[in-house]
């Protein structure tokens, strides 16, 4: 069966440090990834996906950066973070190409994110 | 911007009853639409999810009623439990690019005990 990881589950950071969220997949290949932020009380914003290494697709112009260095692996990053970017971050990942569905999204546990 | 509308924004059920919440939707890029629940703290958790070539699709308690003609789609939970308490997001797809969604802003449910 697959399964998502993300770490670290929390993280307090001062404004203008650098960021790194990890997100791994287990039990499929060439999974779709995607990173979203979760404001407080509010809806899921897509930030970025991914259909493969090397392939990333920007939604929302911001302060942050992802990367795929590795089939399951995607990286969040910022090099110095703002107040605003505080939140939870959630990970998904859906089937690819002749895997199964790849309607169906999955997410991990979540990062929440206090910049101070 | 393309967006999905969901109400309630909270509801309050008592045990036993009927929860519903609904999406309404611009125009998608491909049709399928799915229903999260969110515990907090948690990531959402894929809870039923519709194509429309069918109005209705119902998987133990829960049921989703969709209306293509309209652009909607709802959430039935039938037979409500406190363990239902949870948050609530529908998402219909983007126009603007394969297998991504544009979620719903939620629904905070709350079953009475």
């Amino acid at each position: 069966s697959q399964t998502i990881h993300q770490w670290p589950a929390t993280l307090v950071q001062p404004v203008g440090s650098p960021l790194s969220l990890e997100c791994t997949v287990e039990g499929t290949s060439n999974p779709n990834l995607y990173w979203y932020r979760q404001a407080a009380g509010r809806g899921l914003q897509l930030l970025f996906y991914s259909v493969g290494i090397g392939q990333i697709s920007s939604e929302v112009p911001q302060n942050l950066s992802a990367s795929r260095p590795q089939d399951r692996q995607f990286i969040l990053s910022s090099k110095k973070l703002l107040l605003s970017d505080s939140g939870f971050y959630l990970c998904a990942w859906s089937a690819g190409w002749l895997e199964g569905s790849p309607y169906e999204q999955y997410f991990g546990p979540g990062t929440r994110l206090t910049v101070t | 911007q393309q967006q999905v509308k969901q109400s309630p924004q909270s509801l309050i059920v008592q045990k036993g009853g009927i929860s519903i919440i609904n999406c309404a939707y611009e125009n998608t890029a491909f049709d399928y639409f799915p229903w999260y629940q969110q515990f907090p703290g948690k990531g959402p958790a894929l809870l039923i999810a519709i194509r429309p070539d069918v109005s209705e699709k119902k998987e133990g308690r829960f049921t989703i009623s969709f209306n293509k003609s309209a652009k909607q789609f709802s959430l039935h939970i039938m037979d409500s439990q406190p363990g239902d308490s949870a948050t609530y997001f529908c998402a219909a797809p983007s126009t603007s690019g394969t297998y991504k969604y544009i979620f719903g802003t939620g629904t905070r449910l709350k079953v009475l005990a």
